[in-house]
């Protein structure tokens, strides 16, 4: 098993360009979502899904879409980058019930914004 | 006031030696509690869940005090290999589904 497998590893945009960051697991997990994690501010939540056609807003969504149509894949969208979205970017997938079901954390994707 | 927070640290420990840090949070409807590890430029990886009745797990002891909202990380006989930043993760169980919420981490470094 691969576990969580993010793309790229590192991105380097320009204010206003759009990109996709990819994400896919191959252990049949359910949950799946998006974190940044800024020095000092610890990792933010930024949209989860609970299956396949469910997504939903975490805590910092704004500037980024999300979308799930399969189990496997949760790609996250920055729209129009800007520079405050310079960050380390992380996928994480679990089991149902996922309050008490370990986090798997992908490697992470270091995007700065110019 | 931050939902989850922790001492950033670092903390600077003698190999060999024990300590302690402690998170707390401010929701008291909190119910499920862990601590992940993470190394530098590396991704979070669970170290432990945090029972009701505190747990061990080798070295590592953690204990929950609902009473005053916190919940701490002991290491004993710290190895090099221990240095890292240790977070807390709290989980609430709400309408919408569970709420994971992240401390900021404290970083221990571990020295010969």
């Amino acid at each position: 098993n691969a576990g969580v497998t993010q793309t790229p590893k590192f991105q380097v945009l320009k204010t206003g360009q759009s990109m996709t960051l990819q994400c896919a697991q191959d252990m049949n997990h359910e949950y799946m979502s998006w974190y940044r994690q800024d020095p000092g501010m610890g990792l933010r939540l930024i949209h989860y899904s609970v299956g396949a056609g469910i997504t939903d807003q975490g805590e910092v969504p704004n500037g980024y879409n999300v979308s799930r149509s399969t189990t496997e894949d949760f790609p996250l969208r920055l729209l129009s980058a800007a520079p405050s979205q310079t960050s380390v970017y992380f996928c994480a997938s679990s089991r149902p019930g996922q309050g008490n079901s370990p986090l798997h954390f992908g490697n992470g994707t270091r995007l700065t914004v110019t | 006031r931050k939902e989850v927070e922790q001492d950033p640290g670092p903390f600077n420990v003698p190999e060999g030696a024990t300590v302690a840090f402690n998170c707390t949070y401010s929701n008291s409807a909190s119910q499920s509690f862990f601590w992940y590890r993470q190394d530098c430029r590396k991704e979070p990886k669970l170290l432990m869940s945090v029972y009701s009745s505190g747990n061990e797990d080798g070295r590592f002891t953690a204990q929950l005090n609902r009473a005053s909202q916190y919940i701490s990380l002991l290491i004993r006989d710290s190895k090099l290999s221990d240095s890292a930043t240790y977070l807390c993760v709290v989980n609430r169980e709400g309408a919408a589904g569970n709420k994971l919420t992240f401390g900021g981490g404290t970083r221990v470094l571990v020295k010969p």
